[in-house]
């Protein structure tokens, strides 16, 4: 049972576009969503997190947006850049115990110059 | 402040075999966690390690089995192994209960059984 669905599997974006990711959970235990980024090779990378008690948190670039009634969360990469491009997961989990953590299947981002 | 290590980087076995994978966590932190990332897909919880005990484990055979030592290292070993134990495991550290939610990961130990 897959609880956190992330799409698009592949998406090519514009230098300087905006670039969108969309996760959804069943488990509505989960207070804890954070965006990883990872690099051919690399481990996962924390990007931006966000808990279910606000509907957006923005850092830099990128922001997420988070709707709790719909059980829905997004990442939005601003002014994406060629340095952009990697895999990004969506995970979930309590907030005491991100150790534990359920996430989607990636989406791999392409900006091309 | 050195992060989470892990060893080895790459590693190929064959069916039947058994593996051993080492993780140092970040300076700091005290639960170690253990993921399965086959290619193409996110990774996926085996189990999670707190003072020296496996406090949670994810939906994988008993052949995927751990330790954890006083310095809060840890290993995963896997026992009779198949051609789907190909992946890349990865060692997630962080401090429980965590006040921030932040989990370090590794870089990974990329496993290929032949």
């Amino acid at each position: 049972q897959q609880q956190v669905k992330q799409s698009p599997q592949s998406l090519i974006v514009q230098k300087g576009g905006i670039s969108i990711i969309n996760c959804a959970y069943e488990n509505t235990a989960f207070d804890y969503f954070p965006w990883y980024q990872q690099f051919p090779g690399k481990g996962p990378a924390l990007l931006i997190a966000i808990r279910p008690d606000v509907s957006e948190k923005k850092e830099g670039r990128f922001t997420i947006s988070f709707n709790k009634s719909a059980k829905q969360f997004s990442l939005h990469i601003m002014d994406s850049q060629p340095g952009d491009s990697a895999t990004y997961f969506c995970a979930a989990s309590g907030y005491t115990n991100a150790g534990k953590s359920t996430f989607g299947d990636g989406t791999t981002l392409t900006v091309k110059p | 402040d050195a992060g989470v290590t892990q060893s080895p980087t790459h590693l190929i076995k064959t069916r039947g075999q058994q593996v051993t994978l080492r993780c140092s966590p970040k300076s700091g932190h005290d639960t170690v966690s253990w993921y399965q990332q086959a290619l193409g897909q996110g990774p996926q919880f085996i189990f999670q390690y707190y003072e020296e005990e496996e406090r949670q484990r994810g939906n994988f055979p008993d052949r995927f089995s751990g330790h954890q030592f006083p310095n809060y290292s840890s290993e995963l070993n896997v026992n009779a192994l198949l051609l789907g134990d190909s992946a890349l495991y990865l060692c997630a550290s962080s401090l429980e209960p965590s006040l921030t939610g932040e989990l370090f990961f590794g870089e990974g130990s990329r496993l290929t059984v032949l």
